[in-house]
């Protein structure tokens, strides 16, 4: 089955970007099924979707944090990858990778997610 | 735009009904998504297209949706349910999650 899991730093200081990759095996991302997606969780806060990236590379991202993020995917590698400028300490959250289902059987639902990586943001 | 929303908490005796709602303008025509979430674990779906339960995920799990309010049941509650659940939906092009409530089991 598919598995996706993230990679990068754990820590990033102000101001800089904030750099993820989620490498998914069982499955390629240029299948063109699915979206592959970028969700995240602050401390003792709720989900919050971030953006997702399809295989044709077209991308969707959050209105609050559009100006901020780029999505990208490396499909040699199987890998998509989170890009977070200008981060503050209010970007430091668990971030999870996961697998969207638009068009199949879920129809919008998403699964399976990678297990989270925490980053703080912190000088 | 679209907000949706849940109760920060909901309580429920072992073995009896929990019933976690998710209220949205007129959420009953869009397809809702529910998620269990524990801490240091991976967020698991239960319930997808309101009502439709994944592979693995017990019978006792199940969904509506209808009018302005989605509702996740959990029957037969057991300890291991303890977690955070959240809704989930689709917005134009973007997702959109419940505020998640945090499901006690007394």
């Amino acid at each position: 089955q598919v598995q996706l899991q993230e990679s990068g730093p754990g820590l990033v200081k102000p101001s800089q970007t904030l750099s993820l990759t989620c490498t998914v095996s069982g499955g390629s991302i240029s299948s063109g099924s699915y979206y592959w997606s970028w969700i995240r969780q602050p401390a003792g806060k709720g989900l919050e979707w971030i953006g997702r990236i399809y295989a044709s590379g077209s991308t969707n991202y959050n209105p609050s944090l559009k100006s901020r993020v780029t999505i990208s995917a490396d499909t040699s590698k199987n890998q998509f990858s989170l890009n977070l400028s200008s981060v503050t300490a209010a970007d430091t959250a668990v971030y999870y990778c996961a697998r969207e289902d638009d068009s199949g059987i879920y129809q919008g639902g998403i699964d399976p997610w990678g297990q989270g990586t925490l980053v703080t943001v912190s000088s | 735009s679209y907000e949706l929303t849940q109760p920060l908490s909901v309580s429920v005796a072992l073995g009896q009904t929990a019933r976690i709602p998710c209220g949205g303008n007129s959420i009953g025509s869009k397809n809702v998504h529910w998620y269990q979430h524990k801490p240091g674990q991976a967020p698991l779906l239960v319930i997808y297209r309101d009502n439709h339960r994944p592979s693995g995920i017990p019978e006792r799990f199940s969904g509506s949706n209808s009018g302005n309010t989605a509702t996740l049941t959990i029957s037969r509650a057991q300890a291991g349910d303890e977690a955070d659940y959240y809704c989930q939906v689709r917005d134009s092009s973007t997702k959109l999650f419940g505020g998640g409530t945090r499901l006690t089991v007394l």
